[in-house]
């Protein structure tokens, strides 16, 4: 059974980075077959999904256009886990934040617990 | 990559089935089988309920069945039950390369 375990700071000033790593237990980072991906849910209630790594004999990263330039996600192959940095970050960036495991072709089936992530000064 | 579309709330009587919908274009939900539908309640994790448009991973009720017309994939409750209460996203592959999820739509058991 896959579980993903999230860390990382609540609270994150105007204009600093938000960072968050979430660590795997019953599967691989570096997985033929997985794929790694930050979603947040803002305060008005929708899913965005952010980006994701996954390796196919190399590693590759995509990222969703509302982000792109402002967004790193990392595998960390030593600690079996990934991570999501998030440049610049304003108050509209506060939302709760997910990782998840899983390809868009077989689902996202795996979810970290959650971290409420408060952009304010 | 702009959102699918979804209805913001749907309601049903316990018994009937209901039906939600998720609009997207030939770019996405149009172009990939590649459509899978979450269920959420309040401060619980999103749950994956159906996958490749139309599959069921296990242990998730025979209620939930999905399909895909065009543009447009829909996401069908059958034998409405109190518990199924809650959101429910659906999210698809773009011919971008990313994912990109529907606006959520409430689920409303009356």
């Amino acid at each position: 059974q896959v579980q993903l375990q999230q860390a990382g700071p609540g609270l994150v000033e105007p204009s600093q980075t938000l960072s968050l790593t979430c660590a795997i237990s019953g599967d691989s980072v570096s997985s033929n077959s997985g794929a790694w991906n930050w979603i947040r849910q803002s305060p008005s209630g929708g899913l965005e999904w952010l980006g994701r790594t996954y390796y196919r004999s190399k590693w590759f990263y995509e990222y969703a256009l509302s982000v792109k330039s402002r967004i790193t996600i990392n595998p960390d192959t030593s600690r079996n886990q990934f991570s999501l940095q998030l440049n610049s970050v304003t108050p509209e960036d506060t939302a709760l934040y997910y990782c998840a495991g899983g390809t868009a072709a077989a689902g996202i089936r795996y979810w970290g617990q959650g971290t409420l992530v408060t952009v304010s000064s | 990559q702009s959102a699918l579309t979804q209805p913001a709330s749907v309601s049903g009587s316990p018994g009937q089935s209901i039906t939600i919908s998720c609009t997207g274009s030939s770019s996405d939900v149009g172009a990939y089988n590649y459509v899978s539908w979450y269920q959420r309640h309040p401060g619980r994790a999103p749950k994956l309920m159906i996958y490749g448009v139309s599959n069921r991973p296990s242990g998730v009720s025979d209620r939930f069945s999905g399909s895909k017309s065009g543009n447009t994939a829909s996401l069908t409750i059958s034998g409405l039950q109190a518990e199924d209460e809650a959101d429910y996203y659906c999210i698809s592959y773009t011919s971008s390369n990313t994912l990109v999820f529907g606006t959520g739509t409430k689920v409303t058991v009356l």
